[in-house]
């Protein structure tokens, strides 16, 4: 079965910091792979996804991630963390398996950016 | 451009009570619906979704339920509300025959059982 790893409930930096998000995935098959941001009473929003082009995926507000098949990690990263980045963070998959319809999120890493 | 809407924002309900959440989507046509809960301090559970009008696929057993009644409507349900099914509940939408899989989400609604 799909799943997905995410490390750490809470990642605190300050700011100016690398953020760095970590996640595992595991997938029999090559996987659809997402990040979502959640901002405190809102839905998720999309960060990034990676569907098997380039393994190197940029999104919004400076945040990108790399596919690394030999680890099974999608690992999260911004070079410079601004307070703004304060949210909850999602790690997902989708694949062949679970039919397209359906995604599987991760636990969430909620990030602090201290002043 | 697709937008997507739930109401109520917010709401507390006493236990027994019964429940109906709304969520709709413009801009699109067919598109794959979803249901997800949100526990305080948890990640997201999948509760239903759905591919069709009247197709709706339960992931979880529970007292709740899903309906479609419409192509962009999707309504969840309870007969009888319990203090366990307080949380943050989530709508979604993705575009059908697609594999990318990409969700868009609404802004929510805070449930309380009391």
């Amino acid at each position: 079965a799909q799943s997905v790893t995410q490390l750490g409930s809470h990642v605190s930096v300050s700011e100016g910091a690398l953020v760095l998000l970590r996640c595992n995935y595991s997938s029999s098959v090559p996987p659809y792979l997402f990040w979502y941001v959640q901002y405190p009473n809102q839905g998720l929003q999309l960060l990034l996804k990676y569907t098997s082009a380039a393994t190197l995926v940029k999104g919004i507000n400076g945040f990108e991630a790399e596919f690394k098949k030999s680890e099974t990690s999608f690992h999260l990263t911004k070079p410079s963390a601004h307070m703004s980045d304060a949210a909850e963070y999602f790690c997902a998959v989708s694949d062949q398996q679970t039919g397209g319809f359906k995604t599987i999120f991760g636990a969430g890493t909620r990030l602090f950016v201290k002043a | 451009s697709q937008t997507i809407h739930q109401w109520p924002a917010t709401l507390v309900q006493p236990v027994g009570s019964p429940l109906s959440l709304e969520c709709t989507v413009e801009g699109t046509s067919n598109p794959n619906l979803y249901w997800y809960r949100q526990a305080a301090g948890r990640g997201l559970q999948l509760l239903f979704y759905s591919v069709g009008i009247g197709q709706i696929s339960s992931e979880v057993p529970q007292n709740l339920s899903a309906s479609r009644p419409q192509d962009r409507q999707f309504i969840l349900s309870s007969k009888k509300l319990l203090l366990s099914d307080s949380g943050f509940y989530l709508c979604a939408w993705s575009q059908s025959g697609t594999s990318t899989d990409t969700q868009y989400f609404g802004p929510g609604t805070r449930l309380t059982v009391l």
